[in-house]
């Protein structure tokens, strides 16, 4: 059973640019997407996009267009989500998942429902 | 975009009861619902998905069932374990891909 390994907290400025790693421990990604979901305190999860990394293709979602990328490396079996232009309202605890069915399997849909997850990892934007 | 409304917000339950927890939709996504049991400074646990399936390893106590747009999570024999927040999330639709959640329901155990 693959799990999902997160890099640590990180404290940013606003306006700056932040990149949290997810690393596939156990195993590899195969033919699955990751998805990258925030949760601000106070707030529900929200999912930001995801990566199919063995055809390397990243969806997202419309609020975070143009501010979020989702990157990954087959051959490290890890994935990347960098936000850049941070604002407070960022601040959160962001994971990565494992969804859990491929595409095939859901019809082209990659993104489905999740498991595992990462750890999370404390995103803290202050200035 | 689809909303999913959980409630309540805070459900109390002695231990040994049953926890009834619902989340409903703002249209229809048929069983495309899942639940996720969270601990606070852990990673979500996958519950149930399929509106009813039960993932590998999760107690038969915990069941979910309905379609469309009432869901509703339940467990069983409550047990002090299972202090945590819950959520739904469904992933209907695609593209432009949008998938989100409910906002959760804390059980507290009296």
């Amino acid at each position: 059973q693959v799990q999902l390994v997160q890099s640590g907290a990180e404290v940013k400025k606003p306006g700056s640019s932040v990149r949290v790693s997810c690393k596939a421990s156990g195993g590899t990604f195969g033919n699955y997407a990751i998805s990258w979901v925030r949760q601000a305190p106070g707030q529900r999860l929200e999912w930001l996009g995801g990566i199919t990394p063995i055809f390397g293709t990243a969806n997202y979602a419309q609020k975070f267009q143009g501010r979020v990328t989702i990157t990954a490396d087959t051959s490290t079996n890890t994935a990347y989500m960098e936000m850049s232009s941070l604002r407070s309202e960022d601040t959160a605890i962001y994971y990565c998942a494992k969804d859990f069915i491929t595409a095939v399997e859901n019809g082209g849909n990659p993104y489905n429902w999740y498991d595992p997850w990462g750890q999370g990892t404390l995103v803290t934007v202050s200035s | 975009e689809i909303v999913l409304t959980q409630s309540p917000a805070t459900l109390s339950v002695s231990p040994g009861e049953r926890a009834t927890l619902s989340c409903r939709a703002s249209q229809t996504i048929r069983n495309s619902l899942a639940w996720y049991q969270h601990k606070p400074g852990q990673a979500p646990r996958l519950l149930i998905y399929g509106a009813s399936t039960r993932a590998t390893g999760v107690p038969a106590r915990f069941s979910g069932s309905g379609s469309g747009t009432e869901f509703t999570l339940t467990i069983n024999s409550l047990q002090s374990d299972d202090l945590a927040v819950y959520y739904c999330q469904q992933y209907n639709t695609w593209p432009p891909y949008m998938y989100s959640f409910g906002q959760g329901t804390r059980l507290e155990i009296k």
